[in-house]
C-alpha cells in the first residue's frame, strides 16, 4: 500500500532563512506528489503538484519541490522564509491502486511550521 | 469564481444528538471527500463518493453516513455524536479519479458535549 512520511513535526526557522520540510513516499512506479499549506483555521490549499516531466517543480508564493525518485522524496524547498509562512504543510500521493480508492490522496501527518521574527 | 463551501463553520452540540454537517461545491466535480483533522493524526478519511448515488467508506466512518443526491453536495451525518467526534471536518472536491487533485472547504469545527 502507498503511503507518506512526513518526519518533522515541527520545524522553527528564522525569517529570510532557508527552508526545507521533507517528505517520503512508498510506491513502487511513477508517484503523483502533492504538497498542501494550511494557515491557521483555514483549509488547505494546494501549492504545488508533481505528474510527471521536469523533476523540479514551482508552485505558489515562492515554493519549489523536487522529486528524486531514487530517495523517494519529494522535498518542500524555500530561498528565504517569511513570517506569513508560519502554517502546516501537507505531503500527498495520489493513491494508483487498483483497488475501490483510486483517484483518492495519501497523506502525511503534516509538518508544523513557526517562523522566528 | 467556484467554490466549495461548508456550514456551519462552528457547531456545539450534545452527546447522542443527530447532526449535519453540509458542504457544497460549484466546481461541478464528480469527487468529494470527508476529512477530520485531528492533533496527532493529520487528515483521516470518513466518505467519500465518486458521483451522485455512489458513496465509499473511508478509514474512519464509523458513527457516520453521507448520502449524494446531487452533484454539488455531500452532507456528512453524525448519527448519534459522541466526545470522540469533537474535531475539526474538512470537505474537499475533485474533478475525477484521474486528477487528484483536491480542492478543500473552510473547515467546520464541531464540539460534542
Amino acid at each position: 500500500a502507498q503511503s507518506v512520511t512526513q518526519p518533522d513535526i515541527h520545524i522553527t526557522v528564522s525569517e529570510g532563512a532557508s527552508l526545507e520540510l521533507r517528505c517520503n513516499y512508498s510506491y513502487g512506479a511513477t508517484p503523483y506528489l502533492f504538497w498542501y499549506v494550511q494557515s491557521p483555521g483555514q483549509g488547505l490549499q494546494l501549492l504545488l503538484k508533481y505528474f510527471s516531466g521536469d523533476t523540479l517543480v514551482q508552485g505558489i508564493k515562492g515554493f519549489e519541490a523536487e522529486f528524486k525518485r531514487s530517495q523517494s522524496s519529494f522535498n518542500l524547498r524555500k530561498p528565504s522564509v517569511h513570517w506569513s509562512d508560519a502554517a502546516e504543510y501537507f505531503c500527498a500521493v495520489g493513491d494508483q491502486g487498483y483497488g475501490g480508492s483510486q483517484g483518492n490522496l495519501i497523506f502525511g501527518k503534516g509538518t508544523k511550521l513557526s517562523v522566528k521574527p | 469564481d467556484a467554490e466549495i463551501t461548508q456550514s456551519p463553520r462552528h457547531k456545539i452540540t450534545e452527546t447522542g444528538r443527530q447532526v449535519t454537517l453540509a458542504c457544497h461545491q460549484t466546481w461541478n466535480h464528480n469527487n468529494m471527500f470527508w476529512y477530520r483533522q485531528d492533533l496527532g493524526h493529520g487528515l483521516r478519511l470518513i466518505h467519500y463518493s465518486y458521483g451522485v448515488q455512489d458513496t465509499n467508506k473511508g478509514e474512519v466512518s464509523d458513527g457516520y453516513s453521507v448520502s449524494r443526491s446531487n452533484t454539488e453536495d455531500l452532507p456528512l451525518t453524525l448519527e448519534s455524536a459522541a466526545s470522540s467526534q469533537t474535531s475539526v471536518y474538512f470537505c474537499a472536491s475533485s474533478q475525477d479519479r484521474s486528477s487528484y487533485e483536491q480542492y478543500f472547504g473552510p473547515g467546520t469545527r464541531l464540539t460534542v458535549t
